[in-house]
């Protein structure tokens, strides 16, 4: 029972252009959506947030998108540059229970051309 | 400020031998969570210690367990190891008991088990 889904296993894009990475979740409890960055031999580092209240977060070239009546949310990366070259993992915090912890999808490798 | 830190970075074992992994939390975190990322896919929760106790756990069974110690640092023990524990065990800090929704990960541990 997958919650989060990450249905691109990978997106190729050229340097300047926008990518957007796509993310669908099921559980209606998650309250917060995160987007991770992982490179080899790395843990995932923390990119950006959203608040389920909020329907849009930017940060730099970097902006969250939640559309919580399709359970969906989305990462778009403006311009595009070669070092955003990894694995990128979308997350989602569920608000039940004391750990609040963080369910994941599968990742979407993003590869930036030159 | 000191990251995480995690070790041994790599490690091969044989079905139905334990192994214990280590994690040093970032400083300030005094919480500590467990994920195991089995190969292509997103990391998945196996359970989070706060103040040295067991904070909720994911679908793991009980041959898994941890400690946490007095300066927050974590071990994580895994029993009879099976083929399928081969992953990389990612270990993330934070601060308070599920009130962050950032976790920062350390580097991981690749276990093998033959």
């Amino acid at each position: 029972d997958q919650q989060v889904k990450q249905n691109s296993p990978s997106l190729s894009v050229q340097e300047g252009r926008i990518s957007i990475l796509n993310c669908d979740y099921t559980n209606s409890m998650f309250d917060y959506f995160l987007w991770y960055k992982k490179y080899p031999a790395e843990g995932p580092t923390f990119l950006i947030s959203i608040s389920s209240i909020k329907d849009k977060n930017e940060d730099g070239r970097f902006t969250v998108f939640l559309n919580k009546s399709a359970k969906h949310l989305s990462l778009h990366i403006v311009p595009s540059q070669p070092g955003d070259s990894a694995v990128y993992f979308c997350a989602a915090r569920d608000s039940g229970g004391s750990a609040r912890q963080l369910t994941f999808g599968s990742g979407t490798q993003l590869t930036v051309l030159p | 400020e000191t990251g995480v830190t995690q070790s041994p970075t790599h490690l091969i074992k044989t079905r139905g031998q334990q192994v214990t992994l280590r994690c040093s939390s970032q400083s300030g975190h005094n919480t500590v969570s467990w994920y195991q990322q089995a190969l292509g896919q997103g990391p998945q929760f196996i359970f989070q210690y706060y103040r040295e106790e067991e904070n909720g756990r994911g679908n793991f069974p009980p041959r898994f367990s941890g400690l946490q110690f007095p300066n927050y640092s974590s071990e994580l023990n895994v029993n009879a190891l099976e083929l399928d524990d081969s992953a990389l065990y990612l270990c993330a800090s934070s601060w308070g008991q599920g009130r962050t929704y950032e976790q920062y990960f350390g580097p991981g541990t690749r276990l093998t088990v033959t």
